[in-house]
């Protein structure tokens, strides 16, 4: 079984360019989550999703980030203009439970590193 | 608010010997547990995790991590390393009834040297 696909690996832009990752996670799951792992920190939930709809965007930087799952499979996470401060990985995951009691498993891409110049 | 400290930022250690990697966590509210390792250049793993029962839980490579309510401890041990072993690893807790938001600790990074 394939695992969470994630695309770009890496991505070098200047600032002020836009940037998108695209992931593909595990056939079934409905439940998909966008997470940022700064350097030297623990990954940050950026967005979740139940199927295609948002259900919890409140960490997301609505004025420059968006995110979308169409079809309540494969999502895109989009920056634009992208700033210094945007340079990480970007994780997504996925996971066949609802999430509703908290006690659900992660399964994680291996991240898209984003380097703004 | 929910957080997750990770005591140790790097922990090197010699292959076969012991090893803890010590995770606190804050809560008023009842929390499920977990440990996820990240091996170079992949994704995070489940490694183990404790939603109820047994406060003693096992995973399939020899680590183990002990729930400790009083103490607010979710500590992770293995008594003989291997190089193989080498990964960053990352505490985890979410509340239960949350909807699945983790919240991680900031990662110890376990080298395992000859």
């Amino acid at each position: 079984e394939a695992g969470v696909v994630q695309s770009p690996r890496y991505k070098i832009i200047e600032k002020k360019q836009p940037v998108a990752f695209w992931c593909n996670p595990i056939s079934g799951h409905n439940t998909l989550y966008w997470y940022r792992q700064n350097l030297g920190q623990g990954p940050e939930l950026l967005i979740r999703y139940e199927n295609e709809e948002a259900v919890d965007d409140s960490q997301l930087p609505k004025d420059r980030f968006s995110a979308e799952r169409l079809k309540g499979v494969d999502s895109t996470l989009k920056i634009q203009p992208a700033e210094l401060g945007d340079s990480a990985v970007y994780l997504c995951a996925s996971s066949l439970d609802s999430g509703a009691s908290g006690a659900n498993v992660l399964t994680f891409g291996a991240g898209s590193r984003l380097t703004v110049l | 608010a929910q957080s997750v400290t990770q005591l140790d930022s790097q922990v090197p250690v010699f292959e076969e010997a012991p090893v803890e990697l010590r995770c606190n966590y804050s809560s008023s509210v009842s929390v499920y547990l977990f440990w996820y390792v990240q091996y170079p250049n992949q994704g995070l793993q489940l490694l183990l995790k404790y939603l109820s029962g047994s406060t003693l839980v096992e995973s399939i490579n020899g680590f183990e991590a002990e729930f400790n309510k009083s103490q607010t401890s979710f500590h992770l041990r293995k008594p003989s390393v291997h190089i193989s072993d080498t990964a960053e690893y990352f505490c985890a807790v979410s509340v239960r009834g949350s909807q699945g938001n983790l919240i991680f600790g900031k990662g110890t990074k376990l080298s395992v040297k000859p």
